[in-house]
C-alpha cells in the first residue's frame, strides 16, 4: 500500500459525458501528479500540482482538467469523453517541489475509466 | 525525439531462472533513469533510481545497471519467484526539468511454475 488513494476504482461512462476523479496524497506529500495509462500503452504524464498551484504540464487535453485543494487532495475532471479516453489514471505523489524526476513518487491504485 | 525502448515485449521464464530485461534510451543528457514494477491493474512501484554517473543498483532480487555511453539498461532479475510476474517500465528523466519523464512501454514478464 503506497498511501495514495483515489476513487473511484472504476467508472463506467457514456460518450460527450464529464466525470471527476479524486487522489488524496501520502500524509506530507505536497505534490500530485496525474497520468494516463491507455490499454497497452506506457505512462503518459498528464499535470502535476504543488501544494494547491499548478507546476507543470505534461500531454494534457484541453477537455481536461485538475485542481489540488487546500487539503491538498486533487481531483481530474474529464469532459467531453470519447471512446479514446478510456484508460488507467494514475495518481502519484511526493514530498518535494521538483518535477516529476527528482523525487521517488508513490502511486495510487488508479481508477479505471471506460467509456462507451 | 527521446525515446525509451524496452525489450522483450514480454517474457515466460519458468520459476527460479534468472531474466534481464533490456532499456535502450536516447534522451541526453538525462539525470536519473528508473526501473519501475507494475502489476496488472496496479500502480507501479519504483524498484530501482541511478543517475547518470551510478553503473549499478540492487534492490534484493533485483540489480539494474547503465551504461552512459551506449544509453543502455539492463534490469536482471534473480531467482525468479511467482509474484516476479508483472510489468517492468524503464523511465529516464531528461536533463530538462519539469515534466519530461519519458516513459518505455514496458516489458511484461510472466513467470511459470
Amino acid at each position: 500500500d503506497s498511501g495514495v488513494t483515489q476513487t473511484p476504482k472504476h467508472l463506467i461512462t457514456a460518450t460527450g459525458q464529464r466525470v471527476t476523479l479524486r487522489c488524496s496524497p501520502r500524509s506530507g506529500d505536497l505534490s500530485v501528479y496525474w497520468y494516463q495509462q491507455s490499454l497497452d500503452q506506457g505512462l503518459q504524464f498528464l499535470i502535476q500540482y504543488y501544494n494547491g498551484e499548478e507546476r507543470a504540464k505534461g500531454n494534457i487535453l484541453e477537455r481536461f482538467s485538475a485542481q489540488q485543494f487546500p487539503d491538498l487532495h486533487s481531483e481530474l475532471n474529464l469532459s467531453s469523453l470519447e471512446l479514446g479516453d478510456s484508460a488507467l489514471y494514475f495518481c502519484a505523489s511526493s514530498v518535494e517541489e521538483q518535477g516529476p524526476g527528482y523525487n521517488e513518487q508513490f502511486f495510487g491504485p488508479g481508477t479505471r475509466l471506460t467509456v462507451l | 525525439k527521446n525515446q525509451v525502448e524496452q525489450s522483450p515485449q514480454s517474457l515466460i521464464i519458468l520459476e527460479g531462472k534468472n531474466c534481464t530485461l533490456q532499456c535502450n534510451y536516447t534522451v541526453s543528457p538525462f539525470s536519473n533513469l528508473r526501473w519501475y514494477k507494475q502489476d496488472t491493474g496496479r500502480g507501479p512501484v519504483s524498484l530501482t533510481i541511478m543517475t547518470f554517473s551510478e553503473n549499478t543498483k540492487s534492490n534484493g532480487r533485483y540489480t539494474a545497471t547503465l551504461d552512459a555511453d551506449t544509453k543502455q539498461s539492463s534490469l536482471h532479475i534473480t531467482a525468479s519467484q511467482l509474484s516476479d510476474s508483472a510489468s517492468y517500465i524503464c523511465v529516464v528523466t531528461p536533463n530538462t526539468g519539469f515534466q519530461k519523464l519519458v516513459f518505455g512501454t514496458g516489458t511484461r514478464l510472466l513467470v511459470s511454475p
